[in-house]
């Protein structure tokens, strides 16, 4: 079974830009969430999503934004790039019942320059 | 959301067992105490799961003390593979994907 995967592996930008970064959860995984790992914050929750809606979001600008599709593929979106937007993102998806563990993709790596 | 304590480091020996500890003393009576994985280059890995009991599988065990304060993720024969920063997470049982990361524990394992 494959597991989750992300696109693109890393990523280069500079500051102003936006970003569109990809996850493919695991099949038959319906809820997908994104975290921001950084040296200084560690893991910090992003969003989560569910059937297509946001069902929870994280203490981060609107600057980030995410979307879930109907074959509960994701996207997260980041506008107006700053310098501390670098970091690994990561995507994790979970069956949705009730404590059934996170699966984590290897992230992709933003670099804002 | 209750918070998780645990040591920044930790060393141990391969082919030794390794207990890496974890204090929650604000848990709630619906949290589950969740341990996870870092592995270098790698996204966090599930390694196991409880809410009361001692629970067990093919990766470790874990220990869960009485009052529930705190718990110990029990590794019963570290090889150099192991070597990864273990995070400890206590989560609501809504199957809600919000996990709070602390700093985690970094392992290494000694050959």
């Amino acid at each position: 079974k494959a597991g989750v995967t992300q696109t693109p592996r890393y990523l280069i930008k500079t500051r102003g830009q936006q970003v569109t970064l990809s996850c493919s959860p695991i099949s038959g995984h319906r809820s997908v969430s994104w975290y921001q790992q950084t040296p200084g914050q560690g893991l910090q929750f992003l969003f989560e999503y569910f059937s297509e809606t946001q069902r929870n979001k994280g203490n981060f600008p609107g600057r980030f934004s995410g979307r879930q599709f109907s074959n509960s593929r994701s996207e997260m979106n980041v506008s107006t790039l700053e310098l501390g937007d670098s970091a690994l993102y990561l995507c994790a998806s979970s069956r949705d019942v009730g404590n059934s563990p996170l699966h984590f993709g290897n992230g992709t790596r933003l670099t804002v320059t | 959301d209750a918070k998780t304590t645990q040591p920044n480091s930790m060393e141990s020996n391969e082919e030794e067992p390794v207990h890496l500890p974890c204090n929650h003393s604000t848990i709630s009576g619906t949290d589950y105490i969740h341990w996870y994985r870092q592995l270098p280059s790698q996204g966090p890995e599930y390694v196991i799961h409880g809410l009361t009991s001692n629970v067990n599988n093919r990766m470790a065990s874990l220990a869960i003390a009485e009052d529930r304060k705190s718990s110990t993720l029990i590794l019963h024969r570290a090889t150099l593979r192991d070597a990864a920063v273990y995070y400890c997470i206590l989560r609501k049982d809504q199957g809600a994907q919000k996990l709070v990361f602390g700093q985690g524990t970094r392992l290494t394992i000694n050959p």
